[in-house]
């Protein structure tokens, strides 16, 4: 159990478009989900956090105009990269929980490829 | 969460028991000591996690000193596929739910 899928596992963009990741707890509810990026040979950074019908919670330095979070449901969370550029080719990975004190269930990631 | 420090790069020979360090000196009475791996271009895995008890599972065994400051973690018997970074975390889950990632021991498992 504990299954957290992302879509796509990875894209290729043209700079100035928008993309959508999607992350799905696949067998349980998650109240929480989490959004980290990660660069080549770094460690994975944290994004913002995301509660189920409310507004995602943004980590210092992340511009939430341009990382847009929607966690509709217990089930659904979204990232969209708004305007892309080169520099947000990344790793993109998601996490989830079922709350408080619950482990956190990680996705296999999305690589994005800006160009 | 406390800071934890870790060896930047650890080899182990095929077979042999990988032994992971990491110190939490400034762990709190309840953070937990999480640990997860990453294999490379895939998310992180759960490994095992404890708060003062040894704690072992089918991956691996968590040894934390008696003043918590910190701990090992032991791949019995590691195979090529254990080749990942290993990331050790200290985290109280009850307070806040955000894992934060420091750099981790990047393990190579030597054939």
């Amino acid at each position: 159990g504990a299954v957290v899928s992302q879509h796509p596992s990875w894209v290729i963009c043209k700079s100035g478009t928008s993309v959508k990741i999607e992350c799905r707890s696949l067998d349980f509810q998650a109240t929480t989900m989490f959004w980290y990026r990660q660069f080549p040979k770094q460690s994975l950074m944290l994004m913002a956090t995301s509660n189920e019908g409310s507004k995602a919670t943004y980590e210092q330095g992340v511009e939430k105009d341009k990382f847009l979070i929607n966690h509709a449901s217990l089930t659904l969370s979204t990232l969209t990269v708004t305007s892309a550029h080169p520099e947000d080719s990344s790793f993109y990975i998601c996490s989830a929980s079922r709350g408080p004190s619950y482990e956190q269930y990680f996705g296999p990631g999305t690589r994005l490829t800006v160009t | 969460d406390a800071k934890t420090t870790q060896p930047p790069s650890m080899d182990c020979a095929e077979g042999r028991a990988a032994n992971l360090p990491c110190n939490h000196s400034t762990i709190s009475g309840n953070e937990y000591v999480y640990w997860y791996r990453q294999i490379h271009s895939q998310g992180p895995q759960y490994i095992i996690h404890g708060l003062k008890n040894n704690e072992t599972n089918e991956m691996a065994s968590l040894i934390i000193t008696e003043d918590r400051k910190s701990s090992t973690l032991i791949l019995p018997h590691a195979t090529l596929r254990d080749t990942a970074v290993y990331y050790c975390i200290a985290h109280n889950p009850n307070r806040d739910d955000k894992i934060i990632f420091g750099k981790g021991t990047r393990l190579h498992i030597l054939p």
